[in-house]
């Protein structure tokens, strides 16, 4: 079966500052996508990025960037230049059948 | 080009009851999955339907059951309502290429908050 593990609860930064989400995860397969979902007060569940595993360049999304590390397992999401849109949810998930999510990383992005 | 909705937005029922939540996927999409978010937890799977079949069930009991019409909308039923069962239900659209696994990118709707007193 497959894991998802995101490390940390609470996150908080200040606008404009960078700060990078951790997440690992656990499989056997070889070939897999990754995805970063987004979760605002509003409730909303946003993609903000996707990264295929036979891909060795790391994803890209404006401010979005992935730094995945396959032998690893890992899937960190770094956000530039912060704003204060950026406050969510922020969720790891890796698909099968069904998406298996993290248990999220509450982000504050401060004045 | 509309997303994926769901509808109603709010419900509020009380135990015993029985609750019938809807959801239209993006156009172009032919997979509907059911997700149960509790408060402060990422989303559990309940189960996915695909050519109006279910086709993969998560860890949740018969109470939860579903539905896929021709046009791939879908409906979640939850029979003898539980207070555990208030929660964000979330629907989430795909498509399904050849038939086999899905790996594409699922779309979330925006959910429907259930409430059971």
């Amino acid at each position: 079966a497959q894991t998802v593990t995101q490390s940390q609860p609470e996150m908080s930064v200040q606008e404009a500052e960078t700060v990078t989400l951790s997440c690992t995860y656990d499989t056997s397969e070889s070939n897999y996508y990754l995805f970063w979902y987004k979760q605002p007060p509003s409730r909303q569940m946003i993609l903000v990025i996707r990264q295929e595993a036979y891909k060795q360049q790391n994803a890209t999304e404006n401010r979005f960037s992935v730094n995945f590390q396959k032998a690893a397992k890992s899937f960190s999401l770094k956000i530039s230049d912060s704003q204060l849109g950026d406050t969510a949810m922020y969720f790891c998930a890796f698909p099968g059948y069904a998406l298996n999510f993290g248990k999220g990383t509450s982000l504050l992005v401060t004045p | 080009d509309a997303g994926v909705t769901q509808s109603p937005t709010h419900l509020i029922k009380t135990r015993g009851q029985q609750v019938t939540l809807r959801c239209s996927p993006k156009s172009g999409h032919d997979t509907v999955s059911w997700y149960q978010q509790a408060l402060g937890q990422g989303p559990q799977f309940i189960f996915q339907y695909y050519e109006e079949e279910e086709r993969q069930r998560g860890n949740f009991p018969d109470r939860f059951s579903g539905h896929q019409f021709p046009n791939y909308s879908s409906e979640l039923n939850v029979n003898a309502l539980l207070l555990g069962d208030s929660a964000l239900y979330l629907c989430a659209s795909s498509v399904t290429s050849g038939g086999h696994e899905p790996t594409d990118t699922q779309y979330f709707g925006p959910g429907t908050r259930l409430t059971v007193l």
